[in-house]
């Protein structure tokens, strides 16, 4: 069973356009992440959702907006798409019960390249 | 903001020796810290957590922890080609719902 999953696998656009790319998670985690690893491999927090409320926004364009509509569940909508957001973008999740450190499960990745 | 330092490599190493990888962080109040495997093309995968100083064992995996001198290291004993990879040091924020990560060290082992 996959724990983390992601869709779409791979997507290529338009610099302008407007796309968007779901996450899942079956593990029962209360907390949610995007990620963005660029093309040198340097893997950056985006957003941090805790039971689809939003505790983390790493100084992320307003082009992007996550929307959680419930806990197992992330999307990142990506407005006016630049050719600087082609990227990896993951998805993660973990469970954070009382502050506590947790592991943090990645889903399979999107590639994104704007064209 | 945490820092989160890896020489970016390539480290080679021939089969059946011991790789070692090294992070260095600048917080000197975290208090745990991950060890991530990325494939090419794959996601993160966890290897090791470690939040007490010395040394922790898993397998051929011992993750080492020196909180006075703010560094952690990663050491694989008798390294397989299948352990080439990208491997990724975090560190996590007090609340634990974050992660800083470093930019990586690739690693090659050759036959």
């Amino acid at each position: 069973d996959t724990a983390v999953s992601q869709t779409p696998k791979y997507l290529v656009t338009q610099m302008g356009n407007d796309k968007s790319i779901k996450c899942e998670q079956n593990l029962g985690h209360d907390t949610m992440y995007w990620y963005k690893q660029d093309s040198k491999k340097f893997l950056k927090i985006m957003f941090s959702y805790n039971n689809k409320e939003l505790i983390i926004n790493e100084t992320v364009p307003n082009r992007f907006s996550p929307k959680s509509p419930d806990k197992a569940h992330l999307n990142l909508h990506i407005n006016s798409l630049e050719l600087g957001d082609s990227a990896v973008y993951f998805c993660a999740s973990s469970q954070v019960t009382g502050g506590l450190v947790a592991t943090q499960y990645f889903g399979p990745g999107t590639r994104l390249t704007v064209l | 903001q945490k820092e989160v330092e890896q020489n970016s490599g390539p480290l080679s190493v021939p089969e059946g020796a011991i790789a070692s990888l090294n992070c260095t962080y600048s917080d000197r109040g975290s208090q745990s810290f991950f060890w991530y495997r990325q494939y090419s093309g794959k996601s993160p995968e966890l290897i090791m957590f470690i939040y007490s100083n010395g040394d922790k064992e898993d397998g051929r995996f011992t993750a080492q922890l020196n909180k006075a001198s703010q560094y952690v290291s990663l050491l694989i004993r008798d390294s397989q080609p299948s352990d080439s990879a990208t491997y990724l040091c975090a560190v996590p924020n007090n609340a634990g719902n974050m992660l800083t990560f470093g930019g990586g060290t690739r690693l090659m082992v050759k036959p």
